[in-house]
């Protein structure tokens, strides 16, 4: 069974600063999907960004960016110019392309960001 | 974009009573749903997946004859708590996968926060 591991229960960034989340996997699949979802205080989750295993490329959106290394099993998510509607917990998750589409999510990271 | 509607947003009944909780996917076919429960401060937790038109998987350790699934129709699936007991509070939430090839993605609904009193 695949794991997700967040190892930052709680983190804080100034408005403006950036911020890395770490986030590490465990699977034997060599092909996969990698994903950061947010959860506002409204907990409705929205995807922030996604990876696919066999890109090399790390996925960027806007202000996100993964930084994602296979052989190392590591998908950490930076957010640049950190902004105060960025406060929300973040969650890391994992989809193996051979199974039912499930999603494995990790304990997640509460993100606050501060004037 | 897709969206899943879910309803109710909370809803408190009395222990031993039912609960049905429903998830619509507005503007897309869903073929497949997941229902997720999730405890204060915590993560996801998988329940099961829905299938239209066949039975649900459930993940072990989730009752199936308490926690009912059924996706009867491409854009309809529903979760009944069955008996609700205290310790069935919690926040549930269903997703459903839309789009295809190369552009898709996991669609939330808003959750349901069930208190059983």
């Amino acid at each position: 069974a695949q794991t997700v591991t967040q190892s930052q229960p709680e983190m804080s960034v100034q408005e403006a600063e950036t911020v890395t989340l770490s986030c590490t996997y465990d699977t034997s699949e060599s092909n996969y999907y990698l994903f950061w979802y947010k959860q506002p205080p409204s907990r409705q989750m929205i995807l922030v960004i996604r990876q696919e295993a066999y890109k090399q490329q790390n996925a960027t959106e806007n202000r996100f960016s993964v930084n994602f290394q296979k052989a190392a099993k590591s998908f950490s998510l930076k957010i640049s110019d950190s902004q105060l509607g960025d406060t929300a917990m973040y969650f890391c998750a994992f989809m193996n392309t051979g199974t039912a589409s499930k999603l494995t999510f990790g304990t997640g990271t509460r993100l606050q960001v501060t004037l | 974009g897709a969206v899943v509607s879910q309803h109710p947003s909370w809803v408190i009944c009395k222990s031993g009573t039912s609960v049905k909780i429903e998830c619509r996917s507005l503007d897309f076919q869903a073929t497949t749903m997941f229902w997720y429960r999730q405890f204060p401060k915590q993560s996801l937790m998988l329940m099961a997946t829905s299938n239209e038109g066949s039975k649900a998987t459930y993940e072990q350790g989730v009752e199936k004859d308490k926690f009912l699934i059924n996706h009867a129709s491409l854009t309809l699936s529903t979760l009944t708590v069955t008996s609700a007991h205290p310790e069935d509070s919690s926040f549930y939430i269903c997703s459903a996968k839309a789009g295809t090839g190369g552009v898709w993605g996991y669609t939330f609904g808003s959750g349901t926060r069930l208190t059983v009193v």
